[in-house]
């Protein structure tokens, strides 16, 4: 079956500092999403990008599904940033189901 | 509009007891998908249901069933329970089938004692 890495798989920072995160999968899909997860479990939609760039505020999103990877931008990070980061590849094989990478968790310093 | 309500929050039961797990999706959406969450890992599809049929099923052992009701909220059914089902269930709504946004509800904690 498809396989959906994400790296780094923990990341520290420093409140105003910028990461990347990269999500890599191993076959073509039909969509792609980000999610943040907060402490309570909460999955909260970050960018529904299947392909091509968004930006929403300090963060932006850019998928190449002919490369098979995404990658999320954070800038000026905050502690509220806190958190695990999912990327969820939607397949299209008869079911439209939602594949989840491995995550990252992120935490942000003060 | 309200977002997806998962009730209840919290559930403890114990090894064989049986759970029923709902949902409602956010008003106009027509498809509703169940994962189960444990801990460290993400999220694992379990069921999809859209327009009261279900559309796709994870690799999950038949105590797991589910059904989605003409309101199109749905509910999730685990039997016999083990130590092991515990974990965060979480219930994701979307417009249609496939290729469109999901949107994910609080989650129900279910703790097996």
């Amino acid at each position: 079956g498809i396989q959906v890495e994400q790296s780094p798989p923990d990341l520290i920072l420093q409140e105003g500092a910028n990461s990347t995160l990269r999500c890599n999968f191993s076959d073509s899909v039909n969509n792609l999403q980000w999610f943040h997860q907060n402490p309570w479990g909460q999955l909260i939609n970050l960018f529904y990008i299947p392909s091509g760039t968004k930006q929403n505020g300090r963060l932006s999103a850019t998928t190449v599904a002919t490369e098979r990877y995404s990658l999320l931008y954070i800038s000026s990070s905050q502690t509220t940033d806190s958190g695990v980061y999912f990327c969820a590849v939607e397949l299209n094989s008869g079911t439209y189901k939602y594949i989840f990478g491995t995550g990252t968790r992120l935490k942000v310093l003060a | 509009d309200a977002g997806v309500t998962q009730s209840p929050t919290h559930l403890i039961k114990t090894r064989g007891q049986h759970v029923t797990l709902r949902c409602s999706p956010i008003s106009g959406h027509k498809s509703v998908s169940w994962y189960q969450q444990v801990l460290g890992q993400g999220p694992q599809f379990i069921f999809q249901y859209y327009e009261k049929e279900e559309r796709g099923r994870g690799n999950f052992p038949d105590r797991f069933s589910a059904r989605q009701f003409p309101n199109y909220s749905s509910e999730l059914n685990v039997n016999a329970l083990l130590l092991g089902d515990s974990a965060l269930y979480l219930c994701a709504s979307s417009l249609f089938w496939g290729g469109n946004e999901q949107f994910f509800g609080p989650g129900t904690r279910l703790t097996v004692l």
